[in-house]
């Protein structure tokens, strides 16, 4: 099966710099996806890590230690935008299995 | 544009009635999933399709059935509804590993 935590809620400043850690245990193991949800909404694709390291794309990088088990998200210049849940989920047999979410507030 | 729809995307039902979720994308994926969402959660597997005739249990499948006679569909249909099954349900579908969601159907069970 699988195992997966993150904090339940974060909150930062416009222009900030926030960093959304995911830990997991599985079974089975093909990649790590972050996607963004905002209220009301269906999730959308961020990011995908299937090797160690980091991946950036724009304001938002992912990072995977396969190893560890831990992944983070690292969200900069936040915008208000930004405010929405960001869910953890781990790949096996092409499911996805996900995390309960971080729900990131920005403020003003 | 491919895409994934999902319908109603409201519902109210009475206990005891059988209830039924539509998804049909157009990707042409093979790859078909139902997940629900509730506060505390996250996303939780319902019952996933790998391709026609093809159907398997997910980590909360009690209650819930699915079939797939194409690519395109992977109807949910609840036996008897019951008021733990009020949530949030979503269809996704993959070919590979990134998954695309439907819109979302929310469902109220009185």
């Amino acid at each position: 099966g699988q195992n997966i935590d993150q904090p339940t809620e974060m909150t930062a400043t416009e222009g900030a710099i926030v960093q959304i850690n995911c830990t997991y245990q599985t079974s089975g193991f093909n990649g790590l996806f972050w996607y963004q949800q905002h209220a009301g909404e269906a999730p959308t694709f961020l990011s995908y890590n299937v090797l160690d390291g980091l991946e950036e794309k724009g304001r938002f990088s992912s990072f995977l230690s396969r190893s560890k088990g831990y992944s983070y998200l690292l969200l900069k210049e936040l915008q208000m935008k930004d405010s929405a849940s960001y869910l953890c989920a781990v790949t096996g047999d092409y499911k996805l299995s996900f995390g309960a979410g971080t729900t990131v507030t920005v403020r003003a | 544009d491919a895409e994934i729809t999902q319908s109603p995307r409201h519902k109210i039902t009475e206990t005891g009635r059988q209830v039924t979720l539509a998804c049909h994308q157009t990707w042409n994926h093979n790859n078909m999933f139902w997940y629900r969402q509730d506060l505390g959660h996250g996303l939780r597997l319902i019952h996933y399709s790998y391709g026609v005739q093809d159907t398997n249990k997910g980590e909360v499948s009690d209650g819930y059935s699915v079939s797939r006679s194409n690519t395109e569909d992977l109807p949910l249909t609840l036996e008897s509804a019951a008021s733990s099954q009020t949530s949030v349900y979503f269809c996704a579908s993959s070919e590979g590993y990134e998954a695309f969601f439907g819109q979302g159907t929310r469902l109220t069970v009185v």
